[in-house]
Protein backbone atom coordinates (compact mmCIF):
# COMPACT_ATOMS: atom_id res chain seq x y z
CA UNK A 1 0.00 0.00 0.00
CA UNK A 2 1.03 4.09 -0.44
CA UNK A 3 1.35 5.72 2.45
CA UNK A 4 1.19 9.71 2.01
CA UNK A 5 2.29 11.98 4.34
CA UNK A 6 2.45 16.21 4.38
CA UNK A 7 4.48 18.67 5.83
CA UNK A 8 4.06 20.81 7.53
CA UNK A 9 0.68 19.74 9.57
CA UNK A 10 0.00 22.81 9.91
CA UNK A 11 1.23 26.49 8.73
CA UNK A 12 0.11 30.41 10.18
CA UNK A 13 0.57 32.82 7.13
CA UNK A 14 -0.55 36.24 6.33
CA UNK A 15 -2.52 37.40 3.20
CA UNK A 16 -0.29 37.76 0.75
CA UNK A 17 2.17 35.34 1.69
CA UNK A 18 3.82 32.95 -0.78
CA UNK A 19 2.99 29.39 0.84
CA UNK A 20 4.32 25.99 0.31
CA UNK A 21 2.60 22.89 1.31
CA UNK A 22 4.22 19.17 0.99
CA UNK A 23 3.29 15.97 0.29
CA UNK A 24 5.34 12.97 -0.15
CA UNK A 25 4.52 9.21 -1.37
CA UNK A 26 5.84 6.09 -0.06
CA UNK A 27 6.34 5.01 -3.73
CA UNK A 28 6.56 6.43 -7.27
CA UNK A 29 3.20 7.80 -8.20
CA UNK A 30 4.77 9.17 -11.18
CA UNK A 31 2.32 12.62 -11.55
CA UNK A 32 -1.01 10.54 -10.25
CA UNK A 33 -0.98 13.42 -7.39
CA UNK A 34 -4.03 15.53 -6.41
CA UNK A 35 -4.93 18.12 -4.76
CA UNK A 36 -8.31 19.11 -2.31
CA UNK A 37 -8.80 22.36 -0.56
CA UNK A 38 -11.94 21.93 2.57
CA UNK A 39 -13.22 24.61 4.59
CA UNK A 40 -14.64 23.97 7.83
CA UNK A 41 -18.36 21.86 7.31
CA UNK A 42 -17.91 22.18 3.95
CA UNK A 43 -17.17 18.98 1.55
CA UNK A 44 -13.64 18.87 -0.27
CA UNK A 45 -13.01 20.72 -3.73
CA UNK A 46 -10.57 19.56 -6.11
CA UNK A 47 -7.87 22.03 -6.99
CA UNK A 48 -5.21 20.59 -8.74
CA UNK A 49 -5.35 16.56 -10.91
CA UNK A 50 -1.99 15.16 -11.80
CA UNK A 51 0.10 17.16 -9.58
CA UNK A 52 -0.07 20.60 -11.93
CA UNK A 53 -3.21 20.71 -13.55
CA UNK A 54 -5.70 23.44 -12.16
CA UNK A 55 -8.72 22.53 -11.67
CA UNK A 56 -11.46 24.78 -14.00
CA UNK A 57 -12.28 27.77 -11.81
CA UNK A 58 -8.89 27.45 -9.50
CA UNK A 59 -7.35 31.05 -9.13
CA UNK A 60 -4.02 31.35 -11.04
CA UNK A 61 -2.35 31.60 -7.71
CA UNK A 62 -2.84 27.89 -7.14
CA UNK A 63 0.17 25.89 -8.27
CA UNK A 64 1.31 22.38 -7.93
CA UNK A 65 4.77 20.50 -9.07
CA UNK A 66 6.65 17.56 -8.19
CA UNK A 67 6.71 13.78 -9.65
CA UNK A 68 8.07 10.24 -8.20
CA UNK A 69 7.65 10.74 -4.81
CA UNK A 70 7.77 14.56 -3.77
CA UNK A 71 5.11 17.15 -4.25
CA UNK A 72 4.17 20.74 -3.45
CA UNK A 73 0.99 22.81 -3.62
CA UNK A 74 2.16 26.62 -3.89
CA UNK A 75 -0.05 29.55 -3.33
CA UNK A 76 1.61 32.43 -4.92
CA UNK A 77 -0.37 35.26 -2.80
CA UNK A 78 -2.79 33.98 -0.05
CA UNK A 79 -5.99 35.55 -0.36
CA UNK A 80 -8.42 35.43 2.88
CA UNK A 81 -10.57 32.93 1.46
CA UNK A 82 -7.61 30.59 1.24
CA UNK A 83 -7.51 29.63 4.51
CA UNK A 84 -8.30 26.04 4.80
CA UNK A 85 -7.19 22.50 5.56
CA UNK A 86 -4.96 20.90 2.39
CA UNK A 87 -4.86 17.05 1.13
CA UNK A 88 -2.85 15.35 -1.02
CA UNK A 89 -4.44 11.89 -2.82
CA UNK A 90 -2.46 10.01 -5.18
CA UNK A 91 -4.74 7.98 -7.66
CA UNK A 92 -1.49 5.78 -8.96
CA UNK A 93 -3.21 2.66 -7.28
CA UNK A 94 -6.54 2.65 -8.38
CA UNK A 95 -8.90 1.20 -7.71
CA UNK A 96 -7.48 2.02 -4.30
CA UNK A 97 -6.69 5.30 -3.27
CA UNK A 98 -4.93 6.84 -0.50
CA UNK A 99 -4.99 10.53 1.01
CA UNK A 100 -2.38 12.30 3.36
CA UNK A 101 -2.96 13.70 6.80
CA UNK A 102 -3.76 16.92 5.64
CA UNK A 103 -2.29 20.34 6.12
CA UNK A 104 -4.28 23.52 8.39
CA UNK A 105 -3.47 26.59 7.04
CA UNK A 106 -4.87 29.20 9.35
CA UNK A 107 -3.94 33.17 9.74
CA UNK A 108 -1.01 34.45 11.84
CA UNK B 1 -25.51 21.40 -11.75
CA UNK B 2 -24.08 17.63 -10.59
CA UNK B 3 -25.61 17.13 -7.26
CA UNK B 4 -24.98 14.13 -5.11
CA UNK B 5 -27.03 13.47 -2.17
CA UNK B 6 -26.25 11.30 0.48
CA UNK B 7 -28.60 9.84 2.68
CA UNK B 8 -29.30 6.83 5.26
CA UNK B 9 -26.57 7.91 7.70
CA UNK B 10 -27.75 8.04 11.80
CA UNK B 11 -26.82 6.34 15.02
CA UNK B 12 -26.16 2.88 15.02
CA UNK B 13 -25.07 0.65 18.03
CA UNK B 14 -22.13 -1.21 18.01
CA UNK B 15 -22.15 -4.75 15.80
CA UNK B 16 -25.45 -3.39 14.00
CA UNK B 17 -26.13 -2.42 10.13
CA UNK B 18 -26.38 0.64 7.72
CA UNK B 19 -27.32 1.21 4.52
CA UNK B 20 -26.28 4.58 2.98
CA UNK B 21 -27.57 5.92 -0.43
CA UNK B 22 -26.32 8.58 -2.46
CA UNK B 23 -28.45 9.92 -5.77
CA UNK B 24 -26.61 11.61 -8.32
CA UNK B 25 -27.77 14.09 -11.26
CA UNK B 26 -26.47 16.45 -13.57
CA UNK B 27 -23.85 13.79 -14.85
CA UNK B 28 -24.10 11.24 -16.61
CA UNK B 29 -24.40 8.76 -13.83
CA UNK B 30 -22.85 5.82 -16.18
CA UNK B 31 -19.34 7.47 -17.04
CA UNK B 32 -18.11 7.84 -13.30
CA UNK B 33 -16.84 5.41 -11.63
CA UNK B 34 -18.05 6.31 -8.01
CA UNK B 35 -16.42 6.31 -4.33
CA UNK B 36 -16.91 6.57 -0.76
CA UNK B 37 -14.74 9.31 1.62
CA UNK B 38 -15.18 9.49 4.98
CA UNK B 39 -14.19 11.87 7.93
CA UNK B 40 -14.71 10.93 11.27
CA UNK B 41 -15.08 14.22 13.66
CA UNK B 42 -12.37 16.37 14.00
CA UNK B 43 -9.55 14.17 11.30
CA UNK B 44 -8.41 14.02 7.99
CA UNK B 45 -10.11 12.12 4.81
CA UNK B 46 -10.12 8.44 4.58
CA UNK B 47 -10.79 7.07 1.12
CA UNK B 48 -13.32 3.66 2.19
CA UNK B 49 -14.46 2.42 -1.08
CA UNK B 50 -14.79 2.68 -4.28
CA UNK B 51 -17.11 1.07 -7.57
CA UNK B 52 -16.08 1.14 -11.51
CA UNK B 53 -19.05 2.59 -13.88
CA UNK B 54 -20.00 -1.27 -14.68
CA UNK B 55 -19.51 -2.92 -11.28
CA UNK B 56 -16.13 -3.72 -12.28
CA UNK B 57 -12.96 -3.03 -10.49
CA UNK B 58 -14.26 -2.30 -6.82
CA UNK B 59 -12.18 -1.70 -4.13
CA UNK B 60 -11.93 -1.26 -0.43
CA UNK B 61 -9.70 0.25 1.92
CA UNK B 62 -8.32 -2.49 4.90
CA UNK B 63 -9.89 -0.94 7.38
CA UNK B 64 -13.86 -1.74 6.23
CA UNK B 65 -12.76 -4.77 4.14
CA UNK B 66 -15.25 -8.10 4.92
CA UNK B 67 -17.71 -5.76 6.71
CA UNK B 68 -18.72 -3.21 3.60
CA UNK B 69 -20.35 -3.97 0.63
CA UNK B 70 -20.32 -1.18 -2.21
CA UNK B 71 -22.86 -1.43 -4.86
CA UNK B 72 -24.66 0.88 -7.69
CA UNK B 73 -27.72 1.15 -9.70
CA UNK B 74 -26.97 3.04 -12.77
CA UNK B 75 -30.77 3.25 -14.13
CA UNK B 76 -31.39 4.99 -10.68
CA UNK B 77 -28.29 6.86 -10.93
CA UNK B 78 -27.50 5.45 -6.94
CA UNK B 79 -24.30 4.31 -4.91
CA UNK B 80 -24.76 2.34 -2.06
CA UNK B 81 -23.14 1.60 0.65
CA UNK B 82 -24.00 -1.41 2.84
CA UNK B 83 -22.17 -1.34 6.54
CA UNK B 84 -22.39 -4.16 8.71
CA UNK B 85 -20.72 -5.38 11.63
CA UNK B 86 -19.80 -1.53 12.59
CA UNK B 87 -17.68 -0.30 15.40
CA UNK B 88 -17.01 3.12 16.93
CA UNK B 89 -14.22 3.59 14.63
CA UNK B 90 -16.60 3.77 11.67
CA UNK B 91 -18.38 7.31 13.21
CA UNK B 92 -17.95 9.66 10.56
CA UNK B 93 -19.37 11.80 7.45
CA UNK B 94 -19.38 9.94 4.91
CA UNK B 95 -19.30 11.50 1.65
CA UNK B 96 -20.34 9.83 -2.11
CA UNK B 97 -17.63 11.80 -4.86
CA UNK B 98 -17.34 11.01 -8.53
CA UNK B 99 -13.79 9.65 -9.85
CA UNK B 100 -13.18 11.55 -13.11
CA UNK B 101 -11.40 9.32 -15.20
CA UNK B 102 -10.11 12.11 -18.06
CA UNK B 103 -8.54 14.06 -14.51
CA UNK B 104 -8.17 10.98 -12.83
CA UNK B 105 -9.39 12.75 -9.61
CA UNK B 106 -12.44 12.95 -7.48
CA UNK B 107 -14.72 15.85 -9.01
CA UNK B 108 -17.88 15.96 -7.51
CA UNK B 109 -18.34 15.28 -4.21
CA UNK B 110 -21.74 15.49 -1.76
CA UNK B 111 -22.48 17.00 1.53
CA UNK B 112 -22.42 13.90 3.14
CA UNK B 113 -24.29 11.34 5.76
CA UNK B 114 -23.32 11.33 9.59
CA UNK B 115 -23.00 8.07 10.56
CA UNK B 116 -22.27 7.57 14.68
CA UNK B 117 -21.86 3.88 15.88
CA UNK B 118 -22.14 4.06 19.72
CA UNK B 119 -24.29 2.18 22.26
Amino acid sequence: DIQMTQSPSSLSASVGDRVSISCRASHDISTFLNWYQQKPGKAPNLLIYATSNLQSGVPSRFSGSGSGTDFTLTISSLQPEDFATYYCQESYSTPLFTFGPGTKLDMK
Amino acid sequence: EVQLVESGGGLAQPGRSLRLSCTASGLTFDDYAMHWVRQAPGKGLEWVSGIGWNSGDIGYADSVKGRFTISRDNAKNSLYLQMDSLTPEDTALYYCTSFNNYVEAFDFWGQGALVTVSS
